[in-house]
């Protein structure tokens, strides 16, 4: 079975500072992993994806996120936040092994960046 | 082009009363699914449905019912609505034919509050 886990329920950053959100996960095949961000009052807006390849990958809104295969870990990173970029983000995989294009997510984390 | 449309945005029931959340997306996308959204549990897949015809269930689809009669159109039904539904639902589709890495990630309705009292 695949999993996500979030261990951070929130996260306070001061405008201007790095942001970190953590997300570790688990699948028996080969993950393809997401970020998703939701505002408030909204639905979810996918900002970035691993699939394959560069470790690194960039996504929306100066988003990146790293794949650590060892550490079974895809952090969501920006070098400098933003107030528009408090919200509840969503760390998702799916197992490569896995039938359909089920998405198992964790539990979110919410980011408050303070001006 | 509306993507993935959700009615309606807010609806307060009764325990036991039924209803009907509409799903409706224009894009022809073949997966379709149905999540709830609660406090500190992320998101939870209810019913999915990989094409007109077909639908399977997900985490947690105890009281609820789906249809996929159609491509743009994937209905989610409560039968005997119960306070342990009140929550935000999400429906959410995606195309996993697309693209070279046939990833299919997922668009997102606005959701609907549902309130069971």
């Amino acid at each position: 079975a695949q999993s996500v886990a979030q261990p951070e329920d929130q996260v306070n950053v001061a405008e201007g500072n790095p942001l970190t959100v953590k997300c570790t996960y688990s699948v028996s095949g080969n993950p393809y992993l997401f970020w998703y961000v939701q505002y408030p009052n909204r639905g979810l807006q996918f900002l970035l994806k691993y699939i394959t390849g560069d470790n690194l990958v960039k996504g929306s809104y100066g988003f990146e996120a790293e794949f650590n295969k060892s550490q079974t870990s895809f952090h969501l990173k920006k070098p400098s936040a933003l107030v528009s970029d408090s919200a509840l983000y969503f760390c998702a995989v799916r197992d490569t092994k896995a039938a359909g294009n089920k998405l198992t997510f964790g539990g979110g984390t919410r980011v408050l960046v303070k001006p | 082009n509306a993507g993935v449309t959700q009615t309606p945005k807010f609806q307060v029931l009764k325990t036991g009363q039924s209803m009907t959340l509409q799903c409706a997306q224009d894009m022809n996308h073949e997966y379709m699914s149905w999540y709830r959204q609660d406090p500190g549990m992320g998101l939870r897949l209810i019913h999915y449905s990989v094409g007109a015809g077909i639908t399977d269930q997900g985490e947690v689809p105890n009281g609820y019912n789906v249809s996929r009669s159609t491509t743009e159109d994937f209905p989610l039904r409560l039968l005997s609505a119960a306070p342990s539904q009140t929550s935000v639902y999400f429906c959410a589709s995606s195309n996993p034919r697309t693209g070279l890495m046939n990833t299919g990630e997922l668009f997102f309705g606005e959701g609907s509050r549902l309130t069971v009292l």
